[in-house]
């Protein structure tokens, strides 16, 4: 299978602050990534879609500039969380699709933010 | 849109017994289908797939079952064991390149 990994695992933060986390693929190029957000005992949440070298494409009701997301290679996808509150803390989980078979989907072993 | 779920139903299986995870899809123009797995913290883990030209496929210990005509996709697990308890999630996917996740489904394995 597929790699895909995730950077932090874990993050702690002070409310105002911004956090960035990192989404690789560490052995196939993903020109699209996805990241996700899930409540305790919920589903995913699709947050965004993330193209290499184009803007997301966020879903609706997600803030643009609350959570912003870079793909600036076939690797390496990053979701910057700005100006973090308490309500942001939340386990984010990034994924992407292998460009051979089905097209599979694979996730990031995901990161929790907590916000002070 | 996304599913998001509001209280994740849960099933409770012996340990050596069959599990089955059920799942309800809303598309009927989804043409593929996973299932993955989800332990505590951690990211979901792709069990397996089938795609909407099949009935049926087999895994190592686990089976998934498509039945199109009443858009219902479910995962059998053969002789359960305490490692399976976990949440289970099925996706689908109509072109584009999205997926849409169920609910997801609690599967605990009693000793």
């Amino acid at each position: 299978g597929a790699v895909v990994s995730q950077h932090p695992s874990w993050v702690i933060c002070k409310s105002g602050t911004s956090v960035k986390i990192e989404c690789r693929s560490l052995d196939f190029q993903a020109t699209t990534m996805f990241w996700y957000r899930q409540f305790p005992k919920q589903s995913l949440m699709l947050m965004a879609t993330s193209n290499e070298g184009s803007k997301a494409t966020y879903e609706q009701g997600v803030e643009k500039d609350k959570f912003l997301i870079n793909h600036a290679s076939l690797t390496l996808s990053t979701l910057t969380v700005t100006s973090a509150h308490p309500e942001d803390s939340s386990f984010y989980i990034c994924s992407a699709r292998v460009p051979w078979g089905g097209g599979e989907l694979f996730f990031g072993e995901g990161s929790r933010l907590t916000v002070l | 849109g996304e599913s998001v779920g509001l209280h994740l139903p849960t099933l409770s299986v012996q340990e050596g017994d069959n599990s089955i995870i059920n799942c309800a899809y809303s598309n009927s123009a989804s043409d593929y289908f996973i299932w993955y797995k989800q332990e505590s913290g951690k990211g979901p883990q792709f069990i397996i797939d089938i795609r909407s030209n099949m009935d049926k496929r087999q895994g190592q210990r686990v089976t998934v079952l498509l039945n199109k005509t009443v858009k219902h996709l479910s995962l059998q697990i053969a002789a359960t064991q305490p490692g399976d308890s976990a949440v289970y999630f099925c996706a689908e996917k109509s072109g584009g390149q999205n997926f849409v996740f169920g609910p997801g489904t609690r599967l605990s394995v009693l000793p």
